[in-house]
């Protein structure tokens, strides 16, 4: 079954740090793009972050740029988010999502991971 | 305040037809035939539902359709059923330094 699991989240203090993670399962880790996509409680889908098969390429977000960082390890099936300087806002619930290699939809999603920034 | 445009919300009768807009730019929509559209139920991940712009993923009802016209891009659910009722979410590629968009959303009610 292809399946996507984001672990790592929890409560952080603003000014904190968190890394969440997503490992994958049930289809080539490497031959996918990757991102990060939030959702803030009662808000709508947030794109955070992408990065290409091999990890040489990397887009964020304005609202994230210089304060999180994407990166994978297709030897592990995983993907992670390096988040450093959180705010109250960027509590959110976390998911993790797919994009097959030349194309701009996500097939596949995590069920997702809360973070929480609150003192 | 999201990239793309949509509308808060659209309500129907089961059995009726309606259309979900999405509205962008030339960075976006206007220019590339990337629009995908998402269903999400409440405490659920998104499904992938259209992409590039009017392509069904396998197991995906034919009762749902996309468009696109000049920079807006549109989701159709024809013949409502009550399963439908959920937040439906529009993306594009953007040609900006972002690579992706989002709309903020629209909630279906079936009535």
């Amino acid at each position: 079954e292809v399946q996507l699991v984001e672990s790592g989240g929890g409560l952080v203090q603003p000014g904190g740090s968190l890394r969440l993670s997503c490992e994958a399962s049930g289809f080539t880790f490497s031959a996918y793009e990757m991102n990060w996509v939030r959702q803030g409680p009662g808000k709508g889908l947030e794109w955070v972050s992408y990065i290409s098969r091999s990890g040489s390429t990397i887009y964020y977000a304005d609202s994230v740029k210089g304060r999180f960082t994407i990166s994978r390890d297709n030897a592990k099936d995983s993907l992670y988010l390096q988040m450093n300087s959180l705010r109250a806002e960027d509590s959110a619930v976390y998911y993790c999502a797919r994009y097959l290699a030349g194309y701009y939809f996500m097939d596949v999603w995590g069920k997702g991971t809360t973070v929480t920034v609150s003192s | 305040q999201s990239a793309l445009t949509q509308p808060a919300s659209v309500s129907g009768s089961p059995g009726q037809s309606i259309t979900v807009s999405c509205s962008g730019t030339s960075s976006d929509i206007g220019t590339y035939d990337y629009v995908s559209w998402y269903q999400q139920h409440p405490g659920k991940a998104p499904k992938l539902m259209i992409f590039d712009v009017s392509n069904r993923p396998s197991g995906v009802s034919n009762r749902f359709s996309g468009s696109k016209s000049g920079n807006t891009a549109s989701l159709t659910i024809s013949g409502l059923q009550a399963e439908d009722e959920a937040d439906y979410y529009c993306s594009s590629y953007t040609s900006s330094s972002t690579l992706v968009v989002f709309g903020g959303g629209t909630k279906l009610t079936v009535l």
